[in-house]
């Protein structure tokens, strides 16, 4: 089936800029979507990126997408101790949505 | 307020139960479905219904069961024959807007076997 893939850890320095990445197999997916996952509660829709773009940028946040590669990233400007959260990649990919494992980012002061 | 409900936060079984999370979404959405989250595995889909009165099987649906009686509704039961029950469930709903769909999360249920 339909993967899609991500390290499990990152720490930054709070101010620093984070980037989380991911890869995907589905190079139809038409839809790229990133979540946040606080502790202990449920996943909040943080953006998300149309196939036929190559960057969305919303606030802090700047979603890239390299479709040839098939990897998309997530970077957060100036990242503060309430971004602390796991990310999730997901994809559409028939008809369903596909997660990544997630991943923990962390801050440092 | 618009959303999803699940409940309990914490539910715990003993060997041999069946126990049944509750999930309730206002939303007004057609599809839902449930996940299973365990440490370092991301989100694993359980099952789905598109439609009320209509469900499948996701990737891991050994082991559980659900009803799709009301739009509102998508309680899911963990049976005896789920061998490793212990995780945060999460369900969600959806809805689609062309090709794009956009999931909403209830708060999760956290499963613990006594």
């Amino acid at each position: 089936g339909e993967d899609v893939e991500q390290s499990l850890f990152l720490s930054v320095r709070e101010g620093d800029s984070s980037v989380i990445n991911c890869t995907y197999t589905d190079s139809s997916s038409t839809y790229l979507y990133w979540y946040k996952q606080e502790p202990g509660a449920g996943l909040q829709l943080l953006t998300y990126i149309f196939s036929n773009m190559d960057m969305k940028q919303d606030q802090r946040l700047t979603v890239l997408l390299n479709k040839k590669d098939k990897h998309l990233s997530l970077r957060i400007a100036d990242t503060q101790t309430g971004d602390s959260a796991i990310y999730f990649c997901a994809i559409d990919s028939a008809s369903k949505i596909i997660f990544g494992s997630g991943t923990r980012l962390s801050i440092r002061p | 307020d618009g959303g999803i409900t699940q409940s309990p936060k914490y539910l715990f079984r003993k060997e041999g139960q069946n126990v049944t999370l509750s999930c309730e979404q206002n939303l007004n959405h057609d599809a839902m479905y449930w996940y299973r989250q365990d440490p370092g595995q991301g989100l694993r889909l359980i099952y789905y219904s598109q439609i009320v009165n209509d469900f499948q099987k996701g990737d891991i649906a050994e082991g559980y069961s659900v009803s799709r009686e009301k739009k509102e509704s998508f309680p899911l039961t963990v049976t005896s024959a789920q061998k490793n029950p212990t995780a945060f469930y999460l369900c969600a709903s959806s809805i689609g807007e062309g090709n794009k769909e956009t999931q909403y999360f209830g708060p999760g249920t956290r499963l613990l076997v006594l």
